[in-house]
């Protein structure tokens, strides 16, 4: 099993600051099969990124992928108020994984 | 476009089977796996299992020992059962499309999307 550690816990910015969060797997993920995720409170995840930088059908540019073998970084390069959430990494080059999410806090 | 509706029982008993059922509407249902996921209250999501239309099935591997899950290609829905439920079951359960989409001459893995609207799961004596 691929286990993924996310970076910082929780990350504490204001509106307008550029938040990068973290994701390192245990092993080396297949052909960026690699996620991110938005979670709301009472939401469903949604789908921000995949591949590890291809954005999802309607996501804004100021989110932004990066990453390959076991780093992979998400990030946001201005926060608008509607981005503060929890965030997941999840692998699904082989059987899926999630991390244990990001916590974007306002400051 | 997509969308995904899910329902079963709230409220469990120890050692009663959990059940729940996901119907796909407005998109092609063959092709794709499809996957069930959970959420422990304030915890992080763990990935349950996926089937696809043939039935073809595979799990995680610390639940694989009290989970089935099955396919209705008539109704275009997918079930989730878990046997012998504990308090550690309790969890908001999703249903998703993927990780792997065969709809084209080969098959790719993919992300989960889209996802269910999630169902709480209460196990209480």
């Amino acid at each position: 099993e691929i286990v993924l550690t996310q970076s910082p816990g929780t990350l504490s910015l204001s509106p307008g600051e550029r938040a990068t969060l973290s994701c390192r797997a245990s092993q080396s993920v297949s052909s960026s099969y690699l996620a991110w995720y938005q979670q709301k409170p009472g939401q469903a995840p949604r789908l921000l990124i995949y591949g590890a930088s291809s954005r999802a059908t309607g996501i804004p540019d100021r989110f932004s992928g990066s990453g390959s073998g076991t780093d992979f970084t998400l990030t946001i390069s201005r926060l608008e108020p509607e981005d503060f959430a929890v965030y997941y990494c999840q692998q699904y080059g082989s059987s899926p994984t999630f991390g244990q999410g990001t916590k974007v806090e306002i400051k | 476009q997509v969308q995904l509706q899910q329902w079963g029982a709230g409220l469990l008993k120890p050692s009663e089977t959990l059940s729940l059922t996901c119907a796909v509407y407005g998109g092609s249902f063959s092709g794709y796996y499809w996957s069930w996921i959970r959420q422990p209250p304030g915890k992080g999501l763990e990935w349950i299992g996926e089937i696809n239309h043939s039935g073809s099935t595979n799990y995680n591997p610390s639940l694989k020992s009290r989970v089935t899950i099955s396919v209705d290609t008539s109704k275009n829905q997918f079930s989730l059962k878990l046997s012998s439920v504990t308090a550690a079951d309790t969890a908001v359960y999703y249903c998703a499309r993927g990780p792997e989409d065969c709809s084209s001459t080969s098959c790719y893995q993919t992300p989960f999307d889209p996802w269910g609207q999630g169902t709480l799961v209460t196990v209480s004596s």
